[in-house]
């Protein structure tokens, strides 16, 4: 299948700092890139729907100022965690669509964020 | 998208077939079953997906029954490295929407 590859897999960030994780398409073009956020033990909740070139869509409680989304190009897609806190300390993961891959979705490996 | 109902675990021999069940009496015609897995701490893997016909790979099968109200995938030889959640999710193929996930089924692989 389509290989979707994310950066870094594990970062530990300060309090009050930011932290920015790629996602990137690696043998297709994404049009459509989605981030989730999964706690232990829990289902993955979707954060953000971003379309390549346009502005990024918030699922309701997620705070668009906090958690930065970026789809600049058809094969990168970036979040950044700004003024992070330790309960955002979760696994953040990006999944990609893309129409040559007859539109199946395919996953990152995930992100392991912790703020100390 | 429909709503799928699975059984939150079950248990399965090391080389015996794993058959993980999935209602979705509410699907749409143009809903297709997808089956994902997530292995512990790390993303989620595709493994097949299906309309209304049976369909194999390399990796499972999937069985959907006539009235497509229900699918079963099929891991015909586990072994201790399928043990993960599994994931049932219907959607429109084609569509710019997200996958929605439930809670899953735990696969424990046991030798």
């Amino acid at each position: 299948g389509a290989v979707v590859s994310q950066h870094p897999s594990r970062v530990i960030c300060k309090s009050g700092t930011s932290v920015k994780i790629e996602c990137r398409s690696l043998d297709f073009q994404a049009t459509t890139m989605f981030w989730y956020r999964q706690f232990p033990k829990k289902s993955l909740m979707l954060m953000a729907t971003s379309n390549e070139g346009s502005k990024a869509t918030y699922e309701q409680g997620v705070e668009k100022d906090k958690f930065l989304i970026n789809h600049a190009s058809l094969t990168l897609s970036t979040l950044t965690v700004t003024s992070a806190h330790p309960e955002d300390s979760s696994f953040y993961i990006c999944s990609a669509r893309g129409a040559g891959v007859g539109n199946t979705i395919y996953f990152g490996e995930g992100s392991w964020l912790t703020v100390v | 998208d429909a709503k799928t109902t699975q059984p939150p675990s079950m248990d399965c021999a090391e080389g015996r077939a794993a058959n993980l069940p999935c209602n979705h009496s509410t699907i749409s015609g143009n809903e297709y079953v997808y089956w994902y897995r997530q292995i512990h701490s790390q993303g989620p893997q595709y493994i097949i997906h299906g309309l209304k016909n049976n369909e194999t790979n390399e990796m499972a099968s999937l069985i959907i029954t006539e009235d497509r109200k229900s699918s079963t995938l099929i891991l015909p030889h586990a072994t201790l490295r399928d043990t993960a959640v599994y994931y049932c999710i219907v959607r429109v193929t084609g569509s710019a929407r997200q996958l929605t996930f439930g809670s899953g089924t735990q696969l424990t692989v046991l030798p």
